[in-house]
């Protein structure tokens, strides 16, 4: 059982398309993130949500939007996609909105645009 | 801002050996906690290690330990009886109860550790 599962795990796409990433977990964790992995491995945070509701929203372009139908998903869709978004995306979870307790990190989904 | 740096790209290690990874950060708070996250090729994210700033015992977990030196705001990671499967990159991760890093995991550049048979 995948306690955190990201879908697709790979995604090429063209330039100027809409795409989106979805994520689950079954931990029953209250808090759900969205992190980018760049080129160079460094992650960084874009989003958190707890339960449903948006928390932390870093700068990041206004083309990039979660959505958080419960509080067991959380998915990213992504308008105009543009070469600088090719990345891995993490979806993770963490049991409170602190996230003290560490993440639990799905798989990833490896976005290549083209 | 918190900022954690791992000025180790690279290291490498024989198979049984055992490694230091370096890690330092960068707080004013004084309530945090302090990861150690692994990342095989696979991709996967994996939790190796938490610290609770305000314990003073250094975490331990089987053959992974780490010297959490809070006055130097130094946090390495002991990696005894290396094996093959620990070939991974290795991530220092800081986060805060409050403040400005409240729900934020923020994370070193990585070290690329290679077990070598």
């Amino acid at each position: 059982d995948t306690a955190v599962s990201q879908t697709p795990k790979y995604l090429v796409t063209q330039m100027g398309n809409d795409k989106s990433i979805k994520c689950e977990q079954n931990l029953g964790h209250d808090t759900m993130y969205w992190y980018k992995q760049d080129s160079k491995k460094f992650l960084k945070i874009m989003f958190s949500y707890n339960n449903k509701e948006l928390i932390i929203n870093e700068t990041v372009p206004n083309r990039f939007s979660p959505k958080s139908p419960d509080k067991a998903h959380l998915n990213l869709h992504i308008n105009s996609l543009e070469l600088g978004d090719s990345a891995v995306y993490f979806c993770a979870s963490s049991q409170t909105g602190t996230g003290t307790y560490g993440y639990t990190f799905g798989s990833g989904t490896r976005l290549t645009v083209v | 801002a918190q900022t954690v740096t791992q000025s180790q790209p690279e290291m490498s290690v024989q198979e049984a050996e055992t490694v230091t990874l370096s890690c330092t950060y960068d707080t004013s708070e004084n309530n945090y906690y302090l990861f150690w996250y692994k990342q095989p090729p696979s991709r996967q994210m994996i939790l190796v290690i938490r610290q609770e700033a305000y314990k003073q015992q250094n975490a331990t977990e089987n053959r992974f330990s780490v010297n959490f030196q809070k006055a130097a705001k130094s946090f390495s990671l002991k990696i005894s009886d290396s094996q093959l499967g620990d070939t991974a990159m290795y991530f220092c991760a800081f986060t805060s109860a409050g403040g400005t890093s409240y729900g934020k995991l923020t994370f070193g550049q990585g070290t690329i550790l290679t077990v070598h048979p």
